[in-house]
């Protein structure tokens, strides 16, 4: 099966609330993790990483959540934008080489 | 900012042809990935390559695929006989010691 999974495939959400997306995991050995952006037409965006050793993490108007007893990792956007509206995917890293695993992706739509 | 560029944007190929796609990673990166996604589902890996040699692949990258870096900037990924469940977005993604991919914007392919 999957390594790593998202809970919801769709997100609708208002312009201006914070978003939640969340991303579960099954490898304990997973020591390394990411959040990707994909518009259509593009290609996957870095947003945020974090490393096992942390469990929270903050960029500009995002912040990560490891959780590592439950395998369960979070993407925080503040103040929801139009040009947030993408499909967004969570990816680990289980090996030496950083290839990565990714989630199915959930569509965040953003209503006016 | 320095971008990972991939050519062409869409190649359309008959099955059974050989197809070679380009990627130009960014110039101080040393890791080089390719990935591919199948409209409507997830990223998934196919190789890595560092110090001029694959140091991981998939079940996807068979005999027909292979990669090369044949001078300081370009990244390829040859398709020696294409079949029509080739037809993907094709990724490629590089990266520095210690530090997040960076993808491309992808090559859609199209077997007939």
């Amino acid at each position: 099966g999957e390594s790593v999974g998202l809970h919801l495939p769709t997100l609708s959400v208002q312009e201006g609330d914070n978003s939640i997306i969340n991303c579960a995991y099954s490898n304990s050995a997973s020591d390394y993790f990411i959040w990707y952006k994909q518009e259509s037409g593009k290609g996957p965006q870095f947003i945020i990483d974090i490393r096992s050793n942390m469990d929270k993490r903050q960029g500009q108007r995002v912040t990560v959540l490891l959780n590592k007893t439950v395998k369960h990792l979070s993407l925080q956007i503040a103040a929801t934008q139009p040009g947030d509206s993408a499909v967004y995917f969570c990816a680990e890293n289980t090996g030496d080489d950083y290839k990565l695993s990714f989630g199915a992706g959930t569509t965040v739509t953003v209503r006016a | 900012e320095p971008e990972v560029t991939q050519t062409p944007s869409h190649q359309v190929t008959q099955m059974g042809q050989e197809v070679i796609l380009r990627c130009v990673p960014i110039s101080n990166h040393l890791y080089f990935y390719w990935y591919r996604q199948i409209l409507g589902q997830k990223v998934e890996f196919l190789v890595s390559f560092y110090n001029n040699e694959i140091s991981e692949k998939s079940e996807i990258f068979d005999d027909q695929f292979s990669v090369e870096r044949p001078d300081g900037s370009n990244f390829t990924l040859k398709i020696r006989s294409t079949k029509l469940e080739d037809s993907a977005m094709y990724f490629c993604a590089s990266r520095r010691e210690g530090q997040p991919q960076h993808f491309g914007d992808g090559t859609r392919l199209s077997i007939l």
